[in-house]
């Protein structure tokens, strides 16, 4: 497709397993973004990957969380010892920086729900 | 403080009314403004840039004003369609693009 693909739409874990979303930008885009949204709050950032550049990792809330990006596309954001905490929804956002317009077209997220 | 910083909200106003935005930013290396608009359970999605000669989309004008580091955004006419979280958005370049985001403004139009 020609957008952001965000796989699995919803995931339900159980605490203390590990889970990987994963992110299709869209083709080209070298910008990649990594955000959670709890219910009704704010973006909350937490990576971002320019390029070859080293990635922001500045939002990232704990150790449990990493993310990687292979050969400047898919990227997967994997959670470690999941906690109810980490419930929300983790959307995927691509740019391509491309003249003035730096639009950030975002996935539908994937809904992560701890228990 | 927060780099991006919005109105609270929430903004609760009837069909047809007119009700304005405000952001400001403190970061003067913001070179691009933005307000991009979320719906209820829905990713963002840009709504308008914003340019210091102030731009306007319909019912929609934006404004910014670069040596008070302020963005504003008005909404003529509300619909209740209108009703969703409006973010204000900036691109900085500090040796490199990045994207930041306010908090959101929620708005309700009631019939």
């Amino acid at each position: 497709g020609a957008g952001v693909s965000q796989s699995p739409s919803n995931k339900v874990t159980e605490k203390g397993k590990d889970v990987e979303l994963r992110c299709d930008p869209i083709s080209g885009h070298t910008a990649l973004y990594w955000y959670r949204q709890s219910l009704g709050q704010g973006l909350e950032f937490l990576i971002y990957f320019q390029g070859n550049s080293a990635p922001d990792k500045s939002g990232l809330p704990s150790d449990r969380f990493s993310a990687e990006r292979t050969g400047g596309s898919v990227s997967t954001l994997t959670i470690q010892r999941t906690q109810q905490e980490d419930s929300a929804v983790y959307l995927c956002a691509s740019s391509s920086y491309s003249g003035v317009t730096g639009e950030l077209f975002f996935g539908e997220g994937s809904r992560l729900t701890v228990l | 403080r927060k780099e991006v910083e919005q109105d609270p909200g929430p903004f609760n106003v009837p069909e047809g009314a007119t009700v304005a935005f405000n952001c400001t930013y403190s970061n003067s290396a913001s070179q691009s403004f933005f307000w991009y608009r979320q719906d209820c359970r829905k990713e963002p999605k840009l709504l308008m840039s914003v340019y210091s000669s102030g731009n306007e989309d319909g019912r929609f004008t934006a404004q910014l004003n670069r040596a008070s580091q302020y963005i504003s955004l008005l909404i003529r006419d509300s619909k209740l369609s209108d009703s969703a979280t409006y973010l204000c958005v900036v691109i900085r370049n500090t040796g490199g693009f990045k994207t930041i985001f306010g908090a959101g403004t929620r708005l309700f139009v009631k019939a």
